[in-house]
C-alpha cells in the first residue's frame, strides 16, 4: 500500500526565502510527525499533530517554523526567510496513534533542502 | 530523559550475526525499548521493540538484561540490505505527552561485508 509520501523531495532556496514543505501520511493515521535530519546526526523532532491540532511543537528552533495540518490529513512545514543553518533533511512521519509506545512511526523518504 | 549509548560503528561478513549493543543505564521503570533503522537516502524504519522480555520477529531479536540496563539488537543472518544506521530509543509510558515523539541519538552504522 502507499506510504508517507513528501514532496519536493531535493529544495534549494537562496538564504532569506520563505520555503513550503509536503507531507501526505497514510491514510488513516491520526499522529503527524516532523522531524529534522542534520548531515551525520538522528533526526530531531520538531513538531507532533493529532488530527488537525498541534499539541507539541516544543522542537520547532524558532519563529521562522512554523507547520499546519488544517483538515487532519496533508500537513505543510514552512520555513521563512530560511538560513543555511536550516538545510538539512526534513523528514515527515505518520502513525495510527501517538498515545501508545506500541505505535510505530512510518517516515517518509523526506525532504533535502539546501539553503545557499 | 533517560539517554541511550551506542557505540559509533560496526563491522560485520555477510550472512554472519550481529549483535548491536545499546546501553540505557537510567531507563525507568515503565519505559520501552524501541529499535529503529535508517536505509541510505531513506527515513527511520521501525524494526522491533520491548519491555522485559526477549522479543522476536521477521527483521531480528531484541534481547533485553534482567536490569533492563543495556539491550542487544541481533541480526541472525546479516545481508547487503542490512547496511544501514541502527538507533535504539527509549519511548515513556502511555498518557506522557513526550511519548508521542522519537529521541534519536546518533545511532550505530552497521557495515556489512561481501
Amino acid at each position: 500500500g502507499a506510504g508517507v509520501s513528501q514532496s519536493p523531495r531535493y529544495k534549494v532556496a537562496k538564504r532569506g526565502q520563505d520555503v513550503a514543505l509536503r507531507c501526505d501520511p497514510i491514510s488513516g493515521h491520526v499522529s503527524l510527525f516532523w522531524y529534522q535530519q542534520a548531515l551525520g546526526q538522528g533526526p530531531e523532532f520538531l513538531t507532533y499533530f493529532q488530527n488537525e491540532a498541534q499539541l507539541d511543537k516544543s522542537g520547532l528552533p524558532s519563529d521562522r517554523f512554523f507547520a499546519e495540518r488544517p483538515e487532519g490529513s496533508v500537513s505543510t512545514l514552512k520555513i521563512q526567510r530560511t538560513q543555511q543553518e536550516d538545510s538539512a533533511v526534513y523528514l515527515c512521519a505518520s502513525s495510527v496513534q501517538g498515545v501508545s509506545p506500541y505505535n510505530e512511526q512510518f517516515f517518509g523518504p523526506g525532504t533535502r533542502l539546501t539553503v545557499l | 530523559d533517560a539517554k541511550t549509548t551506542q557505540p559509533n560503528s560496526m563491522e560485520s561478513n555477510e550472512e554472519e550475526p550481529v549483535h548491536l549493543p545499546c546501553n540505557h543505564s537510567t531507563i525507568s521503570g515503565t519505559d520501552y525499548i524501541h529499535w529503529y533503522r535508517q536505509l541510505p537516502s531513506q527515513g527511520p524504519e521501525y524494526v522491533i521493540h520491548g519491555l522485559t522480555s526477549n522479543v522476536n520477529n521477521r527483521m531480528a531479536s531484541l534481547a533485553i538484561a534482567e536490569d533492563r540496563k543495556s539491550s542487544t539488537l541481533i541480526l541472525h543472518r546479516a545481508t547487503l540490505r542490512d547496511a544501514a544506521v541502527y538507533y535504539c530509543i527509549l519511548r515513556v509510558p502511555p498518557g506522557k505527552a513526550a511519548g508521542n515523539k522519537l529521541t534519536f541519538g546518533g545511532g550505530t552504522r552497521v557495515l556489512v561485508k561481501p
